[in-house]
């Protein structure tokens, strides 16, 4: 039973342009959430957060937005640039246990 | 220089033998976790340790084995009843503050059954 789920195996976009990077998940006790950017044969590196008593959390060039209602989150990456070629991995966690439960990623290649 | 350190980096295993991997961090985090990543199937939790002497099975803990005798070391042995070894192995450590969750990796260890 897959709980994060990210459905979009791949995404080329421009650079200068916006990339939404999507992740939905089903378990509605997950109260706090992650990105996280992984080059190959190396560890993901911490891009950005969002409580779940929050809809928008923004980081310079990166904004992650939740909508509860629909367990659905998004990353923007705006503007687009080519360093950010990279896969990019969702994540959720249920405060209280511990759990920290990710996507299967989503490989962002930005061409110049 | 805090960080999370797995070691080695690659492993050869011959089938039928148990291998541990190291895990260590210097970060002064309760919780740790490993992960298994399989092309097109992501981060999968095998185990994880809020604390000292206490430990979970995450999704796919069958066929590992893991200890927590101290809060800086994690180690994760692959027995040899884990059918399909190979793979690239994340240990992560967890720091928790007022505002949320944040996990922090190690480079990876990438294990191979020869």
């Amino acid at each position: 039973d897959q709980q994060v789920k990210q459905n979009s195996p791949s995404l080329s976009v421009q650079e200068g342009r916006i990339s939404i990077l999507n992740c939905d998940y089903t378990n509605s006790m997950f109260d706090y959430f992650l990105w996280y950017k992984k080059y190959p044969a190396e560890g993901p590196t911490f891009l950005i957060s969002i409580s779940s008593i929050k809809d928008k959390n923004e980081d310079g060039r990166f904004t992650v937005f939740l909508n509860k209602s629909a367990k659905h989150l998004s990353l923007h990456i705006v503007p687009s640039q080519p360093g950010d070629s990279a896969v990019y991995f969702c994540a959720a966690s249920v405060s209280n246990t511990g759990k920290l439960i990710f996507g299967q990623g989503t490989t962002l290649q930005v061409k110049p | 220089d805090g960080g999370i350190t797995q070691s080695p980096k690659y492993l050869f295993r011959k089938e039928g033998q148990n291998v541990t991997l190291s895990c260590e961090q210097n970060l002064n985090h309760d919780a740790m976790y490993w992960y298994r990543q399989d092309p097109g199937q992501g981060l999968r939790l095998i185990y994880y340790s809020q604390i000292v002497n206490d430990f979970q099975k995450g999704d796919i803990a069958e066929g590992y084995s893991v200890s927590r005798e101290k809060k800086e070391s994690f180690p994760l042995t692959v027995t040899s009843a884990q059918k399909n070894p190979t793979a690239f192995y994340l240990c992560a450590s967890i720091a928790r503050y007022a505002g949320g969750t944040e996990a922090f990796f190690g480079q990876g260890t990438r294990l191979t059954v020869v």
